[in-house]
Protein backbone atom coordinates (compact mmCIF):
# COMPACT_ATOMS: atom_id res chain seq x y z
CA UNK A 1 0.00 0.00 0.00
CA UNK A 2 1.11 3.19 -0.02
CA UNK A 3 3.44 4.68 2.45
CA UNK A 4 3.78 8.73 2.58
CA UNK A 5 6.38 10.48 5.06
CA UNK A 6 6.39 14.38 6.28
CA UNK A 7 9.58 16.23 7.01
CA UNK A 8 10.23 17.82 9.45
CA UNK A 9 7.56 17.16 12.41
CA UNK A 10 8.02 21.08 13.99
CA UNK A 11 8.60 23.81 12.33
CA UNK A 12 9.04 27.32 14.17
CA UNK A 13 9.68 30.44 12.53
CA UNK A 14 9.24 33.93 12.69
CA UNK A 15 5.90 36.12 11.68
CA UNK A 16 6.63 37.22 8.03
CA UNK A 17 9.36 34.76 7.49
CA UNK A 18 7.88 30.95 5.03
CA UNK A 19 7.94 28.05 5.39
CA UNK A 20 7.96 24.59 3.84
CA UNK A 21 7.11 20.88 4.70
CA UNK A 22 8.41 18.25 2.75
CA UNK A 23 6.33 14.90 2.14
CA UNK A 24 7.55 11.60 0.07
CA UNK A 25 5.15 9.03 -1.25
CA UNK A 26 6.08 5.46 -2.71
CA UNK A 27 2.79 4.63 -4.82
CA UNK A 28 4.04 5.91 -8.08
CA UNK A 29 0.03 5.39 -9.43
CA UNK A 30 -0.82 8.01 -6.80
CA UNK A 31 -2.40 11.11 -8.21
CA UNK A 32 -4.07 13.43 -5.96
CA UNK A 33 -2.28 15.17 -2.99
CA UNK A 34 -4.39 16.78 -0.52
CA UNK A 35 -3.24 19.15 2.38
CA UNK A 36 -5.12 19.50 5.93
CA UNK A 37 -4.96 21.96 8.48
CA UNK A 38 -5.44 21.26 11.88
CA UNK A 39 -5.97 23.76 14.68
CA UNK A 40 -6.13 22.96 18.06
CA UNK A 41 -9.15 21.02 19.46
CA UNK A 42 -10.45 21.86 15.84
CA UNK A 43 -11.31 19.33 12.75
CA UNK A 44 -8.77 19.19 9.81
CA UNK A 45 -9.78 21.17 7.11
CA UNK A 46 -8.48 21.02 3.40
CA UNK A 47 -6.23 23.81 2.77
CA UNK A 48 -5.13 23.32 -0.87
CA UNK A 49 -4.28 20.26 -3.01
CA UNK A 50 -2.98 19.29 -6.45
CA UNK A 51 -3.45 16.37 -8.78
CA UNK A 52 -0.49 14.95 -10.76
CA UNK A 53 -0.92 16.79 -14.01
CA UNK A 54 -0.06 19.64 -12.34
CA UNK A 55 3.61 20.65 -11.12
CA UNK A 56 2.13 24.03 -9.27
CA UNK A 57 -0.59 25.46 -7.29
CA UNK A 58 -0.69 28.77 -5.83
CA UNK A 59 -3.82 30.22 -3.18
CA UNK A 60 -2.67 33.47 -2.08
CA UNK A 61 0.02 32.69 0.30
CA UNK A 62 -0.18 29.16 -0.02
CA UNK A 63 1.21 26.93 -2.95
CA UNK A 64 2.38 23.20 -2.96
CA UNK A 65 4.88 21.75 -5.66
CA UNK A 66 4.49 18.11 -6.99
CA UNK A 67 7.61 16.51 -8.16
CA UNK A 68 6.34 13.65 -10.13
CA UNK A 69 9.47 11.53 -10.51
CA UNK A 70 11.09 11.98 -7.14
CA UNK A 71 7.79 10.92 -5.73
CA UNK A 72 7.72 14.03 -3.94
CA UNK A 73 5.63 17.39 -2.92
CA UNK A 74 5.85 20.47 -0.82
CA UNK A 75 3.77 22.76 1.05
CA UNK A 76 4.91 26.37 1.05
CA UNK A 77 3.70 29.48 3.00
CA UNK A 78 4.70 32.65 2.47
CA UNK A 79 4.63 35.55 4.53
CA UNK A 80 3.82 33.53 7.96
CA UNK A 81 1.08 34.98 10.36
CA UNK A 82 0.22 33.80 13.51
CA UNK A 83 -2.89 31.64 12.56
CA UNK A 84 -1.25 30.00 10.96
CA UNK A 85 0.14 28.27 13.57
CA UNK A 86 -1.64 24.35 13.67
CA UNK A 87 -0.38 20.55 12.64
CA UNK A 88 -0.32 20.42 8.92
CA UNK A 89 -0.94 17.32 7.10
CA UNK A 90 -0.36 15.45 3.81
CA UNK A 91 -1.70 13.06 2.42
CA UNK A 92 -1.92 11.23 -1.06
CA UNK A 93 -4.43 8.47 -3.14
CA UNK A 94 -5.46 6.89 -6.32
CA UNK A 95 -8.24 9.49 -7.33
CA UNK A 96 -11.41 7.23 -8.88
CA UNK A 97 -11.99 2.98 -9.26
CA UNK A 98 -11.24 0.93 -6.54
CA UNK A 99 -9.26 3.65 -4.41
CA UNK A 100 -12.95 4.96 -3.46
CA UNK A 101 -11.02 8.26 -2.50
CA UNK A 102 -8.69 6.40 0.60
CA UNK A 103 -6.22 9.25 1.51
CA UNK A 104 -2.79 7.94 3.18
CA UNK A 105 -1.91 10.66 5.25
CA UNK A 106 1.49 11.79 6.94
CA UNK A 107 2.44 12.53 10.52
CA UNK A 108 1.72 15.80 10.44
CA UNK A 109 3.97 18.71 11.33
CA UNK A 110 2.98 21.16 13.90
CA UNK A 111 4.04 24.99 12.80
CA UNK A 112 4.72 27.52 15.36
CA UNK A 113 4.54 31.21 13.66
CA UNK A 114 6.23 33.48 16.49
CA UNK A 115 5.02 36.93 16.57
CA UNK B 1 -26.86 21.79 11.92
CA UNK B 2 -24.41 22.15 9.04
CA UNK B 3 -21.27 20.23 7.65
CA UNK B 4 -20.36 17.37 9.33
CA UNK B 5 -21.49 16.38 12.92
CA UNK B 6 -20.33 13.94 15.79
CA UNK B 7 -21.74 12.61 18.76
CA UNK B 8 -20.60 12.10 21.65
CA UNK B 9 -17.83 14.43 21.70
CA UNK B 10 -16.20 13.12 24.72
CA UNK B 11 -16.40 9.77 25.80
CA UNK B 12 -14.99 7.48 28.65
CA UNK B 13 -15.66 3.47 28.73
CA UNK B 14 -14.53 0.63 30.80
CA UNK B 15 -12.97 -1.75 28.62
CA UNK B 16 -16.62 -4.38 29.16
CA UNK B 17 -18.75 -1.61 27.91
CA UNK B 18 -20.33 -1.35 24.73
CA UNK B 19 -21.11 2.04 23.00
CA UNK B 20 -21.10 3.54 19.78
CA UNK B 21 -20.25 6.61 18.35
CA UNK B 22 -22.55 8.39 15.45
CA UNK B 23 -21.86 10.99 12.85
CA UNK B 24 -23.97 12.53 10.53
CA UNK B 25 -23.45 14.81 7.10
CA UNK B 26 -25.63 17.62 6.17
CA UNK B 27 -23.91 18.14 2.68
CA UNK B 28 -25.60 15.67 0.51
CA UNK B 29 -22.63 13.33 -0.06
CA UNK B 30 -22.87 9.83 -0.76
CA UNK B 31 -19.33 8.76 0.64
CA UNK B 32 -18.62 8.30 4.70
CA UNK B 33 -14.91 7.80 6.65
CA UNK B 34 -13.76 6.95 9.49
CA UNK B 35 -10.51 7.87 11.22
CA UNK B 36 -8.70 7.13 14.36
CA UNK B 37 -6.11 10.11 15.14
CA UNK B 38 -3.61 8.77 18.03
CA UNK B 39 -0.90 11.12 19.25
CA UNK B 40 2.36 11.57 17.70
CA UNK B 41 0.35 8.84 14.87
CA UNK B 42 -0.66 9.96 11.68
CA UNK B 43 -3.96 9.84 10.60
CA UNK B 44 -5.29 5.88 10.17
CA UNK B 45 -8.38 5.33 7.54
CA UNK B 46 -10.51 2.79 9.10
CA UNK B 47 -13.81 2.27 7.31
CA UNK B 48 -14.81 3.82 4.06
CA UNK B 49 -18.70 3.46 2.76
CA UNK B 50 -19.70 4.07 -0.71
CA UNK B 51 -23.41 4.74 -1.32
CA UNK B 52 -23.96 2.62 1.79
CA UNK B 53 -22.26 -0.47 0.77
CA UNK B 54 -18.36 -0.97 3.18
CA UNK B 55 -16.02 -0.59 0.65
CA UNK B 56 -12.81 -0.64 2.58
CA UNK B 57 -11.85 -2.54 5.72
CA UNK B 58 -8.53 -1.25 6.58
CA UNK B 59 -7.66 -4.28 8.81
CA UNK B 60 -9.38 -3.02 11.83
CA UNK B 61 -10.17 -5.13 14.81
CA UNK B 62 -13.50 -6.78 15.05
CA UNK B 63 -14.20 -4.75 18.46
CA UNK B 64 -14.58 -1.81 15.94
CA UNK B 65 -18.25 -2.42 14.02
CA UNK B 66 -19.09 -0.02 11.76
CA UNK B 67 -22.98 0.69 10.55
CA UNK B 68 -23.85 3.07 7.83
CA UNK B 69 -28.07 2.78 7.93
CA UNK B 70 -27.94 5.72 5.22
CA UNK B 71 -25.76 8.44 3.22
CA UNK B 72 -26.47 10.52 5.90
CA UNK B 73 -25.34 8.43 8.68
CA UNK B 74 -22.63 6.52 10.20
CA UNK B 75 -22.08 4.85 13.39
CA UNK B 76 -18.91 3.23 14.84
CA UNK B 77 -19.94 0.31 17.38
CA UNK B 78 -17.54 -0.01 20.15
CA UNK B 79 -17.05 -3.19 22.37
CA UNK B 80 -14.40 -4.71 24.67
CA UNK B 81 -11.89 -2.19 23.84
CA UNK B 82 -8.23 -2.05 25.07
CA UNK B 83 -6.52 1.10 26.65
CA UNK B 84 -4.62 1.94 23.20
CA UNK B 85 -7.70 2.15 21.80
CA UNK B 86 -7.91 5.50 23.44
CA UNK B 87 -7.81 8.24 20.27
CA UNK B 88 -9.60 10.88 18.43
CA UNK B 89 -11.97 9.47 16.41
CA UNK B 90 -12.89 11.55 13.37
CA UNK B 91 -15.78 11.07 10.96
CA UNK B 92 -15.83 12.50 7.16
CA UNK B 93 -17.80 12.66 4.28
CA UNK B 94 -17.58 13.31 1.05
CA UNK B 95 -18.60 12.73 -2.92
CA UNK B 96 -18.23 9.52 -4.18
CA UNK B 97 -14.91 9.57 -5.66
CA UNK B 98 -15.14 5.81 -7.14
CA UNK B 99 -17.68 6.47 -10.29
CA UNK B 100 -15.77 9.49 -11.16
CA UNK B 101 -11.80 10.17 -12.15
CA UNK B 102 -11.57 13.46 -10.19
CA UNK B 103 -11.51 13.19 -6.35
CA UNK B 104 -13.14 15.00 -4.19
CA UNK B 105 -12.51 16.99 -0.39
CA UNK B 106 -12.89 15.00 2.23
CA UNK B 107 -15.12 17.49 5.28
CA UNK B 108 -14.04 16.48 8.57
CA UNK B 109 -16.44 16.21 11.45
CA UNK B 110 -14.97 17.68 15.06
CA UNK B 111 -14.31 14.32 16.17
CA UNK B 112 -15.16 11.59 19.52
CA UNK B 113 -12.35 11.97 21.81
CA UNK B 114 -12.32 8.57 23.45
CA UNK B 115 -10.47 7.11 26.52
CA UNK B 116 -10.79 3.68 27.66
CA UNK B 117 -10.01 2.95 31.10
Amino acid sequence: GENVEQHPSTLSVQEGDSAVIKCTYSDSASNYFPWYKQELGKRPQLIIDIRSNVGEKKDQRIAVTLNKTAKHFSLHITETQPEDSAVYFCAASLAGGTSYGKLTFGQGTILTVHP
Amino acid sequence: ETGVTQTPRHLVMGMTNKKSLKCEQHLGHNAMYWYKQSAKKPLELMFVYSLEERVENNSVPSRFSPECPNSSHLFLHLHTLQPEDSALYLCASSQDSYRDTQPYEQYFGPGTRLTVT
